[in-house]
Parts: C-alpha cells; structure tokens; sequence
C-alpha cells in the first residue's frame, strides 16, 4: 500500500459526457502528479501540482483539467469524452519534485471505460 | 527536450537466469534516473534510483542498475531472477533542478518461464 488513495477504481461512462477523477496523496507530501496509461500510448505525464500550484504540464489535452484543493487533494475532470479517452489514470505523490530527486508513490489508478 | 528509449518491450528469461533491461536517455545536462516496476493490477513502485555518488545503484528485490553517463544508459540487472518478478518495468529520467518534469520509458515486460 503506497498511502496514495484513488476513487473511483472503475469509470464507465459514454463519448461526450464529463468525469472527474479524485487522488488523495499520501500524509506529508506536497506534490502531485497524473497519469495516463493506455496499450497504444503507454504512460503518459499529464500533469504536475506542487502545494496547490501547477509546477509541469505534459501532454495533457485541452478538455482535460486539473486543480489541488489547500488539504492537497487533487482532482483530474475529463470533459468531453471520447472513446480514445479510455486508459488506466494513475495519481502519484511525492514530498517534493521529481526534478529535485524525490520518489513518486502511486495510486492504484482509475479505469476509465468510454462506451 | 529529454527522452528515455527502452529498446526491448518485452524481455522472456527462464527462472534464476540473469537479465538484464535496457534503458537508454538523451540529455546533454544532468539527470536523476529511476527505476518503477508495475505488477499486475497495481501501479508503479519505485525500485531504485540514482541521484549522484556511486555510479552502481543498488534496489529492491535483488535488482541494480549502473549509471554510465558518457553511454547515456541505465541498464537494470538481476543476477538470478524469479517468477514474482515478472512484471512492467519502467526507466524515468528527469533534469537536475528546474520544473522539468519526469519522463517515463515506454516500459519493458519481464515474463519469466518456470
């Protein structure tokens, strides 16, 4: 158990419509980080919050956002869905930043089914 | 813009034969390398890191990984490994300071055959 808490496990939800995902990192740390898996994409960075502040964005698309709450909990909206959106979504957390040499811890992820 | 390369995507090895995954990066600054394995149904977990010092890292469950940086490599080893270590391995790579973010390899499958 890495201490990161995802919800929920399983999404399966239709093309068009909105979700949102929810990560809650483990005690202490301040970063906050998500991913997408998928067979054809593999992992992808989406994006990086560092104590409630964007710190990185990768290749995270324009209906997708972000935000970290002041208790540091994060949530990822997925809006306008399409089937390509299908993949597993992984929250991870570290004390500080990958580029400062910290170690992420990841969630169990969340399955997105789009139908 | 940084890349990490994990030539082979998947890697079969027969139980207690050594392996070795590959994992090769392009960077002309310094760099923090890791090491996450994926088991089945589960997410990442760190394995190993190198962040300075000793060239020779050593893991969990047995593994190591050398940091050779005129090669740009990070190869994982295990001398002698086993059916639990069958899993999705990843090499991640990210710049000495700044707000660079992490960039993972595209994974390597270890299936290890009894």
């Amino acid at each position: 158990d890495s201490g990161v808490t995802q919800t929920p496990k399983h999404l399966i939800t239709a093309t068009g419509q909105r979700v949102t995902l929810r990560c809650s990192p483990r005690s202490g740390d301040l970063s906050v980080y998500w991913y997408q898996q998928s067979l054809d994409q593999g992992l992808q960075f989406l994006i990086q919050y560092y104590n409630g502040e964007e710190r990185a964005k990768g290749n995270i698309l324009e209906r997708f956002s972000a935000q970290q709450f002041p208790d540091l909990h994060s949530e990822l909206n997925l809006s306008s869905l399409e089937l390509g959106d299908s993949a597993l979504y992984f929250c991870a957390s570290s004390v500080g930043g990958s580029s400062e040499g910290y170690e992420q811890y990841f969630g169990p992820g969340t399955r997105l089914t789009v139908t | 813009a940084q890349s990490v390369t994990q030539l082979d995507s998947q890697v079969p090895v027969f139980e207690e034969a050594p392996v070795e995954l590959r994992c090769n990066y392009s960077s002309s600054v310094s760099v923090y390398l890791f090491w996450y394995v994926q088991y089945p149904n589960q997410g990442l977990q760190l394995l190993l890191k190198y962040l300075s010092g000793s060239t020779l890292v050593k893991g969990i469950n047995g593994f190591e990984a050398e940091f050779n940086k005129s090669q740009t490599s990070f190869h994982l080893r295990k001398p002698s490994v086993h059916i639990s270590d069958t899993a999705e391995y990843f090499c991640a790579v990210t710049y000495l300071g700044g707000y660079q973010k992490v960039t993972f390899g595209t994974g390597t499958k270890l299936q290890v055959i009894p």
